[in-house]
């Protein structure tokens, strides 16, 4: 299995609603990342676990909380979100991350939020 | 800090026509560069990297450090290179900075 998958493919949640989003790979990866891409803009780096463990958080705001439960799946939970938030959140894996480490970032289809 | 620039919002070419889409950079390490592509309603995949020296699909991008770009080309468009075209560089870690991203329309 080569591929990144992503549930839902879309999502309209209230800003009053708590809600995940799910990513899993099956691909022996250790190193999973959480993108937000906003219509006509690139892909922007929101987290990045390594080994389970929380490597990057990039300045997101606390209504968004990622989790790793394990190797293969993570999770990203939403909660009182903004109309703003609506965007594509694109789910990656490669096999590693850390320093001198370079390799490819396999791409989820992504889930398409609605916030209302 | 990195950052990619790519100048081109939209590049409408006929089919058979060259294409090269720009890509510029700041980084003050040493730079790895990839394209991503983004066909209509596909994920996000990626196209080729410096480092390789591939062509892919017929596209080709060399690394000039002194000009500190990246350009992708390709001699003769076809239609279904219609997609949007991402620059990235990857900074420390796996961390990737992309850049803002080249439509490429090509017309029959």
């Amino acid at each position: 299995d080569t591929e990144v998958t992503q549930t839902p493919k879309h999502l309209v949640m209230g800003m009053t609603n708590k809600k995940s989003l799910k990513c899993e790979q099956h691909m022996g990866h250790r190193a999973m990342y959480w993108y937000k891409q906003k219509a006509k803009k690139p892909p922007e780096l929101m987290f990045v676990y390594s080994y389970e463990k929380l490597s990057i958080n990039e300045s997101v705001p606390s209504r968004f909380s990622p989790e790793c439960p394990n190797s293969s799946l993570l999770n990203l939970h939403l909660h009182a979100l903004q109309p703003e938030d609506s965007a594509l959140y694109l789910c990656a894996s490669s096999q590693a991350y850390g320093q001198g480490t370079s390799y490819e970032q396999y791409f989820g289809p992504g889930t398409r939020l609605t916030v209302t | 800090a990195q950052r990619v620039t790519q100048p081109e919002k939209l590049l409408s070419v006929f089919k058979g026509a060259p294409v090269e889409l720009k890509c510029n950079y700041s980084y003050s390490g040493s730079p790895e560069l990839f394209w991503y592509v983004q066909y209509s309603r596909q994920r996000l995949q990626l196209l080729l990297r410096h480092i390789s020296r591939e062509s892919i699909k017929g596209f080709t991008a060399d690394l000039n450090k002194g000009e500190t770009s990246f350009h992708l080309k390709k001699p003769f468009a076809q239609e279904e290179d219609s997609a949007m075209y991402y620059c990235a560089l990857r900074a420390a870690g796996n961390k990737l900075t992309f850049g803002g991203g080249t439509r490429v329309l090509v017309k029959p």
